[in-house]
C-alpha cells in the first residue's frame, strides 16, 4: 500500500521559515515526479509546485515562486519543501502528491493526508 | 494565464445522473484528470487522461473531453459520491492547473 506522510506543519509568524516534508514508502519514488498541493480553509486546491523524478527540473507557482523551494533526497524516499518568508496567504493544508506516470502530464495518483501549516500575524 | 471554470454546485437525486462541467479554452486539446475530495479526506484520483478509471473506481464514473469543455460524469448517483470534484490539466511547466471545484450534493 502506497504511503506519503507529511509533516512539518504547524504555526509560524508571518516573515519566518518552515520545512516540510513527505516520507513515501511502498513505491519506488526515484522514478517518480512529486508534487506540493495547497488548500486553504474552506478553498479548492492550488498546485504549488512540481520536481522531476531525478530533481533536475523544479517548477512552482507564481504565488510562492523566489520564496519556496522543492527538493527530494531519493536514498531516503523524501520530499522536502522549504518555505521562506511566509504570508497569512500561505495558511493551507499542504498535501504532497506523486505523478502516476513519467509524462509531465501525469495525474498525481497518490496523495499523503496532508501537513497543516498556518501564519500568524 | 489558463482559466478551469467548473460550477460552484451540482445537485442530484440518488440514483439520477450527475454531470460536472470543467470548462476552458481549447480544453479539448488538453489531457484532463478528476479528483474526488470528500471531507476531512485527502483528494482521489477518479479519471484520468480524460476518460481512464484507476482501479477501484466504479464504472458509474466517466468522463469525456472536447473543444471547450470536459465533462465528468456519474451515473447512478449513489449518497457516498457526495463529495468536492476537481479536474485538473497540465497547461505549462508552470501550471498545473486546477478548476475551482464542484460540490456535488446528493438529495
Amino acid at each position: 500500500q502506497v504511503q506519503l506522510v507529511e509533516s512539518g506543519g504547524g504555526v509560524v509568524q508571518s516573515g519566518r521559515s518552515l520545512r516540510l516534508s513527505c516520507a513515501a514508502s511502498a513505491f519506488t519514488f526515484s522514478i517518480y515526479g512529486m508534487h506540493w498541493v495547497r488548500q486553504a480553509p474552506g478553498k479548492g486546491l492550488e498546485w504549488v509546485a512540481v520536481i522531476w523524478y531525478d530533481g533536475s527540473n523544479k517548477y512552482y507557482a507564481d504565488s510562492v515562486k523566489g520564496r519556496f523551494t522543492i527538493s527530494r533526497d531519493n536514498s531516503k524516499s523524501t520530499l522536502y519543501l522549504q518555505m521562506n518568508s511566509l504570508r497569512a496567504e500561505d495558511t493551507a493544508v499542504y498535501y504532497c502528491a506523486s505523478s502516476s506516470g513519467r509524462s509531465i502530464t501525469s495525474p498525481l495518483g497518490y496523495w499523503g493526508q496532508g501537513t497543516l501549516v498556518t501564519v500568524s500575524s | 494565464s489558463y482559466v478551469l471554470t467548473q460550477p460552484p454546485s451540482v445537485s442530484v437525486a440518488p440514483g439520477k445522473t450527475a454531470r460536472i462541467t470543467c470548462g476552458g479554452n481549447n480544453i479539448g486539446s488538453k489531457s484532463v484528470h478528476w479528483y474526488q475530495q470528500k471531507p476531512g479526506q485527502a483528494p482521489v484520483l477518479v479519471i484520468y487522461y480524460d476518460s481512464d478509471r484507476p482501479s477501484g473506481i466504479p464504472e458509474r464514473f466517466s468522463g469525456f473531453n472536447s473543444e471547450n469543455t470536459a465533462t465528468l460524469t456519474i451515473s447512478r448517483v449513489e449518497a457516498g459520491d457526495e463529495a468536492d470534484y476537481y479536474c485538473q490539466v497540465w497547461h505549462s511547466s508552470s501550471d498545473h492547473l486546477f478548476g475551482g471545484g464542484t460540490k456535488l450534493t446528493v438529495l
